[in-house]
Formats: C-alpha cells, sequence, structure tokens
C-alpha cells in the first residue's frame, strides 16, 4: 500500500534560518502530493499541493517540489518565522479512491 | 464560511461509557473521515465514508463505529471506552483530494 517517511522531529532552528523536512513516499498510479500543517491547538490544514512531476507548489513562503524519479517531495523554507512553529505533515494520495495516507510529522520549533 | 465542526472539543469519560462524537460539514462534500492523532505514531484512519450510506474501515477501526446518514454529518460513536482510546480525534471532509480538518477532540478515557 502507500507510504510516507518523512524525517523525525523536533526540529529546531532560529529565525531566519533554513528549513528543509524530507519526504519520501511509495503510492500507487501517479499520486498528488500535499504538504499539511497544524499549529499548536489546531486541526490540519493545507499548506501547499502538487499534482504532476516537476511541480512546485508554494505558499506562505514554503515550497515542495514533486520528485517523480526519487519519489520526494521536500518540504523548504528560505527564512523561518517563529510563527512557523507547528507540525508539518507529508501525505501522497494514490489515484482514484485511495485516500490520504499522512506522514508521522515533524515538529518545527523557530526560536526568536 | 466553508468549515468542519467537532464536538464535543474535550471530553473525560469512564471505560465502557458509550460516547458519541458528532462531526459536521456545511462543503456539501461527499467524501468524509476520522483520524486519530497520537504521539508517535501521527495521524491514524479509523473509518471513512465515500456518500451517504456507504462507509468503510480505515486503518484502526476496531473499538469505533460511524454511520452516515445524511451527507453533512458523520459521527464517531465510541459503544464502550477503553483507556486505549484516550487521543486526540480529527474529522475531515474532502473535495478534489483536498482534507478540511476540524478543530480535534480531545478525549480521556480513564
Amino acid at each position: 500500500g502507500d507510504s510516507v517517511t518523512q524525517m523525525e522531529g523536533p526540529v529546531t532552528l532560529s529565525e531566519e534560518a533554513f528549513l528543509t523536512i524530507n519526504c519520501t513516499y511509495t503510492a500507487t498510479g501517479y499520486p498528488s502530493l500535499f504538504w499539511y500543517v497544524q499549529y499548536p491547538g489546531e486541526g490540519l490544514q493545507l499548506l501547499l499541493k502538487a499534482t504532476k512531476a516537476d511541480d512546485k507548489g508554494s505558499n506562505k513562503g514554503f515550497e515542495a517540489t514533486y520528485r517523480k524519479e526519487t519519489t520526494s517531495f521536500h518540504l523548504e523554507k528560505g527564512s523561518v518565522q517563529v510563527s512557523d512553529s507547528a507540525v508539518y505533515f507529508c501525505a501522497p494520495k494514490g489515484s482514484g479512491n485511495t485516500p490520504l495516507v499522512f506522514g508521522k510529522g515533524t515538529r518545527l520549533s523557530v526560536i526568536a | 464560511e466553508a468549515q468542519v465542526t467537532q464536538n464535543p472539543r474535550y471530553l473525560i469519560t469512564v471505560t465502557g461509557k458509550k460516547l458519541t462524537v458528532t462531526c459536521s460539514q456545511n462543503m456539501n462534500h461527499e467524501y468524509m473521515s476520522w483520524y486519530r492523532q497520537d504521539p508517535g505514531l501521527g495521524l491514524r484512519q479509523i473509518y471513512y465514508s465515500m456518500n451517504v450510506e456507504v462507509t468503510d474501515k480505515g486503518d484502526v477501526p476496531e473499538g469505533y463505529k460511524v454511520s452516515r446518514k445524511e451527507k453533512r454529518n458523520f459521527p464517531l460513536i465510541l459503544e464502550s471506552p477503553s483507556p486505549n482510546q484516550t487521543s486526540l480525534y480529527f474529522c475531515a471532509s474532502s473535495s478534489l483530494a483536498i482534507q478540511y480538518f476540524g478543530p480535534g477532540t480531545r478525549l480521556t478515557v480513564t
């Protein structure tokens, strides 16, 4: 079945540091790829997505590129802020009625 | 405002006392699902529903029931809760593969 592996946290960075959270996946067919973010005390919300190879999803300064050859969808941000402190989930979705599969989440803490 | 609502947000109960967590969405989505979130285990799907009267098991369905009598509602039922069901629960609905999550229900079973 579909699966996803993302780097374990917690990740602690200083403000304005560069962020990378690695994500690799296996999925049936030609999956769509998603990053969700969970801020403290809230439910998950979509951060960005990509639906085909070489697509780059971006939002709020975060980016991730759909790399089919390496089955990866690494999340990056050039300069993190304290407000980016949250848990980040990588989630591939296979074609058809295949449900989303969530990674275990990576907790990011950004300190001023 | 498009949203998924869950009630209650917090619940402390005792072993064996039946409970229901309600979930409602106002986006006319066909697909709805329930997850539980536990430290170190991430999100695991409990049940999902493709449409009214169509439900199916996710990865961890044991000890849970669901129903989908109306498109907007998808309640999660614990007939006889046990301490290992202490968790944070999320309801979600989706359109075009994008999931919209409720705010979560923190359940403690003593």
